[in-house]
């Protein structure tokens, strides 16, 4: 089945140490999403690649970077984790930015800080 | 700017009892409006969408009706089923922008 995969599930790091989220898609489309959702909030886009083309929402923290190095996968770094970091986050894929309203999501990445 | 409003959760219903949750927009122009659900252990899945007003998206015995004079979505089930147990996000979309989120809304259905 084509589906978007999230690993690790859950991922216990420690307060600045460096971690990276991964997420593979298996539907050949063009944009991937990284969004934080943290508990009984709305998830919060941070970014999105069209393609390779990377655009960053304005209030996205510096700390938070993300690399594609091809269609299938997308990776989000977070350099200098802190307490508020901790999160679910969550990879989306859509056709193209013109369908941008049908999305299809992993499970997410449950992240703690300690 | 664009956003959505939920009630907050959780609801909780018996099983076969009637299911509302209300969900209300702020936005610009002529956006689009959904209904995506999220499953246990699952990401989210577009549930129902509608294109303009007075639209009426259905699927899964869930429906809601894109009601511009009073900027809602309500999702409406006649019968909830326990596998109906989900968290519920309202969202829209203008053209030009990325999808905007309400907060979500936990359902527990009990047996």
């Amino acid at each position: 089945d084509a589906m978007v995969i999230q690993n690790p599930r859950y991922q216990v790091t420690q307060f600045g140490k460096p971690v990276t989220l991964s997420c593979s898609q298996t539907l050949n489309h063009n944009v991937m999403y990284w969004y934080q959702q943290k508990s009984s909030q709305a998830p919060k886009l941070l970014f999105h690649y069209y393609d390779k083309d990377f655009n960053n929402e304005a209030d996205t923290p510096d700390n938070f970077q993300s690399r594609r190095p091809n269609t299938s996968f997308c990776f989000l770094d977070i350099r200098s984790p802190g307490l508020g970091d901790a999160a679910m986050y969550l990879c989306a894929t859509s056709r193209d930015t013109a369908t941008s309203y049908e999305q299809y999501f992993g499970p997410g990445t449950r992240l703690t800080v300690t | 700017g664009d956003s959505v409003t939920q009630m907050e959760g959780p609801v909780t219903l018996s099983e076969e009892a009637f299911l509302t949750i209300n969900c209300t927009y702020t936005a610009t122009g002529y956006p689009s409006l959904f209904w995506y659900v999220q499953y246990p252990g699952e990401g989210l899945q577009l549930l129902l969408k509608a294109t303009k007003a007075d639209d009426k998206g259905s699927n899964k015995g869930f429906e809601a009706t894109y009601r511009k004079e009073t900027t809602s979505f309500h999702l409406e089930k006649g019968s909830v089923q326990v596998s109906d147990s989900a968290v519920y996000f309202c969202a829209l979309y203008n053209a030009g922008n990325m999808l905007t989120f309400g907060g979500g809304t936990r359902l527990m259905v009990k047996p």
